[in-house]
This record gives structure tokens, sequence and C-alpha cells, in this order.
């Protein structure tokens, strides 16, 4: 079955330092998300993409997240100055329609912020 | 803000019993609900899903009930198996242009052989 991928499956960083998380989305899949998990908490809603564009953005995705799509294949995060508290598990998923299908999620990137 | 409640962190069944889980929302505009499963470095996994307009669907082992005046959702496992310890999410969405799913907290499920 096609899966998503994402790298690296393990990211360090220091606090202040930008990171970016890359995904590899199915590839006839048009919408595309970014879902993190701190530990032992829920798994949150980021950010929806859709045509080239945010569909969606949660009160979580301020200004230090943007999302990109460079090359019609993969699919990235990047954080500019991270925190501490971006320390989490980020999940990319993707579906085919906009309707009531079912997510594909990626196995995640574990982000550690010292 | 917990649109979607699942107010049992863990549950611990004997293999060939079955496993409930339950699940709880507030939002009402939500109309379609999802179970995710999810293994340790795993992302999670579809299981099952039910539209608002049923209160009943059932794939194999696995049936969620929906009972929409209690806003309350209930995901059956029949006969449980070792293989299905694992951390299961309630998931629900509200027709929103992106269809965003909005996730319950989980609830680890251990079968006991």
């Amino acid at each position: 079955e096609p899966e998503v991928t994402q790298t690296p499956s393990h990211q360090v960083t220091q606090m202040g330092q930008e990171v970016i998380l890359r995904c590899v989305p199915i590839s006839n899949h048009l919408y595309f998300y970014w879902y993190r998990q701190i530990l032992g908490q829920k798994v949150e809603f980021l950010v929806s993409f859709y045509n080239n564009e945010i569909s969606e953005k949660s009160e979580i995705f301020d200004d230090q997240f943007s999302v990109e799509r460079p090359d019609g294949s993969n699919f990235t995060l990047k954080i500019r100055s991270t925190k501490l508290e971006d320390s989490a598990m980020y999940f990319c998923a993707s579906r085919m329609t906009g309707g009531h299908e079912k997510l594909f999620f990626g196995s995640g990137t574990q982000l550690s912020v010292l | 803000d917990q649109q979607v409640k699942q107010n049992s962190p863990s549950l611990s069944v004997q293999e060939g019993r079955i496993s409930i889980l339950n699940c709880d929302y507030t939002n009402s505009m939500f109309d379609y609900f999802l179970w995710y499963k999810k293994y340790p470095a795993e992302g999670p996994t579809f299981l099952i899903s039910i539209s608002s307009i049923k209160d009943k669907n059932e794939d194999g082992r696995f049936t969620v009930f929906l009972n929409k005046s209690a806003k309350h959702l209930s995901l059956h496992i029949v006969p449980s198996q070792p293989g299905d310890s694992a951390v299961y999410f309630c998931a629900a969405s509200a027709g929103s242009a992106t269809n965003k799913l909005i996730f319950g907290t989980g609830t680890l499920l251990a079968v006991q052989p």
C-alpha cells in the first residue's frame, strides 16, 4: 500500500535554530496536513495545504511556522526559531480528495529542542 | 478546548473478550467520526469511520456505534487479540473546506494473552 514518508525520524536542535521537517505524501493525493503530538497529549492539527496554498491553520501555527511544496512531491514544515515547547512528534498526512476520506499519516518526526 | 474527549486513558482486557473504547464530543457540527490506531514510533492508521447519518458501522471485528443525542461514540472490538494492543484515537470532522480532524487524547488498550 502507498505510504506517506517522513524524514528525518528524529531531529535534535538547539533553541532558536531553524528546522525543516520533510514529507513525501502519497503521489496522487491533493490535500496535505501537518499535525503534532506533544508527549502524552492529543494529536493536534497545525495546518492544511491545497492547491499550493494554506487552506486552514490553527492557533499553534504562528509566524514561526511555514509550509511549502517546493517541487510537486515534497511537503515541508519549517520552524524558523525553535522554542522548547516545539518539542513534539510531528506527523504529515495526506488525502486524495477534500471530502470525508481517511487521512494517511506518516510515521512522524520526533523533534527535540534543547 | 477539548471538543473530542476520551475519558479513559487506558483499558486492559483479556484475549478473546470484548474491548469497548468510548469517546464523547461537544461540537454538534461534527458530521463524520473516525477511529485511528497508533503503535509506538508509528503514525496513526485508519481503522473505521462512521457518518453522522448512521448509528452503526461494522468492519470485521470492529464496530463503531454513534449516539448523536448523547454526543457519544464507541468502538467495539470482538474478539480482542494481543495484536490489538495500541493507542486508539477517536477523531471527528465538521465538514469544513479542509475536513481537518480533531483528535481525542487516546486510550491505551492492552490485550492480555
